[in-house]
């Protein structure tokens, strides 16, 4: 089964305009990790934040913003007055277990282009 | 700091042949994952060593295999080769094993099946 699943493919936008990316997860453990990583053409995959599953707190970070709400299994990124640079494939990703691991379920990622 | 660095950066092989990815993490770093990105799969993890040891293994058949070496940089294998080995194999590296770090990708080993 999917354990992480991000149900848009791709999303354009133009530039300025705001995008949000859904990540719903899947698991029965109650420590986990949650990260979101970033694909530029390239193919090096770059980190963008981690959050555990204890951390509910909302997080900004320049023109990035996250909202994590376990009620609803979710994970969700947004990109605030997004700029051509933003263009790249956005992966959502789980990693479970108390005693910790580095192991990684991927969603399908989130293609995005800016439009200038 | 240098980053992650994957060698070589493309391949082409032929159905039955074996190839060898090599992997060497930032300096530090002693955990190693490795991961297959395909269009149809996307992500998938491969396994994970660290201080010469496998710790995790993805749902991969035999034909794929791994080590880590003393200086933590990390081989992997992929013996009668397939068309579906056909990806990009990304490795990642992090401090340590376990407490879900964060992983530092390389920029991947293109590897072409004919």
């Amino acid at each position: 089964a999917q354990k992480v699943t991000q149900a848009q493919t791709e999303i354009s936008v133009v530039e300025k305009e705001d995008v949000t990316l859904d990540c719903v997860y899947e698991t029965r453990d109650t420590t986990y990790y949650l990260f979101w990583y970033k694909q530029p053409p390239s193919g090096e995959l770059v980190f963008l934040i981690r959050r555990n599953s204890f951390d509910e707190q909302n997080e900004i970070s320049g023109r990035y913003s996250w909202n994590f709400q376990k009620s609803t299994s979710s994970f969700n990124f947004t990109i605030t007055a997004s700029q051509v640079v933003d263009s790249a494939v956005y992966f959502c990703a789980l990693s479970e277990g108390y005693y910790g691991n580095n192991r990684l379920a991927f969603g399908k990622g989130n293609q995005v282009v800016v439009i200038p | 700091k240098a980053g992650v660095t994957q060698t070589p950066r493309y391949l082409i092989k032929t159905r039955g042949q074996q190839v060898t990815l090599s992997c060497s993490p930032i300096s530090g770093h002693r955990s190693v994952s490795w991961y297959q990105q395909t269009p149809g799969q996307g992500l998938q993890f491969l396994f994970e060593y660290f201080s010469e040891t496998q710790r995790n293994k993805g749902n991969f058949p035999g034909r794929f295999s791994g080590r880590q070496f003393s200086n933590s940089r990390s081989e992997m294998n992929v013996s009668t080769l397939e068309l579906g080995d056909s990806a990009l194999y990304l490795c990642a590296s992090s401090l340590r094993a376990g407490s879900h770090n964060e992983q530092f990708f390389g920029p991947g080993t293109r590897l072409t099946v004919l």
